[in-house]
């Protein structure tokens, strides 16, 4: 079966501006979480959606926010880029609540801030 | 808030080696832990799943094992090979509710010829 589609791959951005980066889970995965790898801070949660709500957020200043769409695909968005949102950005998809709740990734999303 | 920490950072053996990574972290109410691996500029490989009620899952040549009480887990790796080479990364997901894991910093793998 797909995997989870990340797009893009790569984007280079200037300072100031805004970026979207867009992620599809595995078929029947209702559960989607983002987090940013930096060289510095390793992986950082930023935010999990489920069924179009997000249920958990980590400490990440709110020009870092999310959506989830009813085919829970997500997107989530980062406004005024600063340098030091250069990173590579990942979401796992999983299935919700008790049980089996694997975590399976993305290729992720290179974002370059110049 | 729960830490996660790896030890050691980085790890250099010759192929055939048997080795273990270990992983800790300090809030022992967690739902489960997962080993991933990463290869450089990659996204995460998900290797292994331990639900906070079982002691050891095992697949192919690895065998992760998990101790709850006191904190700790462990990857291990049998007759390693050039291609095992990566980053290996823990990660652990609270009770109550949600998907949130939170990771550790990582072993950096090399196996040489």
């Amino acid at each position: 079966k797909a995997g989870v589609t990340q797009t893009p791959r790569y984007l280079i951005k200037t300072r100031g501006q805004q970026v979207t980066l867009s992620c599809s889970p595995i078929s029947g995965h209702r559960s989607v979480s983002w987090y940013q790898q930096t060289p510095g801070q390793g992986l950082q949660f930023l935010f999990e959606y489920f069924s179009e709500t997000q249920r958990n957020k980590g400490n990440f200043p709110g020009r870092f926010s999310g959506r989830q769409f009813s085919n829970s695909r997500s997107e989530m968005n980062v406004s005024t880029l600063e340098l030091g949102d250069s990173a590579l950005y990942l979401c796992a998809s999983s299935l919700p609540g008790t049980g089996n709740t694997e975590a399976f990734f993305g290729q992720g999303t290179r974002l370059t801030v110049v | 808030k729960q830490e996660v920490t790896q030890i050691p950072a980085a790890l250099s053996v010759p192929e055939g080696e048997n080795l273990v990574l270990n992983c800790s972290f300090t809030d022992s109410a967690i739902y489960n832990l997962q080993w991933f691996r990463q290869d450089p500029g990659k996204g995460l490989t998900s290797l292994l799943l331990i639900q906070s009620s079982q002691r050891e899952q095992t697949s192919g040549r690895l065998n992760a094992s998990l101790d709850k009480s006191s904190g700790r887990s462990t990857l291990y790796i049998a007759a390693s090979q050039p291609g095992d080479s990566a980053t290996y990364l823990c990660a652990v997901r609270r009770g109550g509710g949600g998907n949130k894991l939170t990771f550790g910093t990582g072993t950096q793998l090399k196996v040489e010829l």
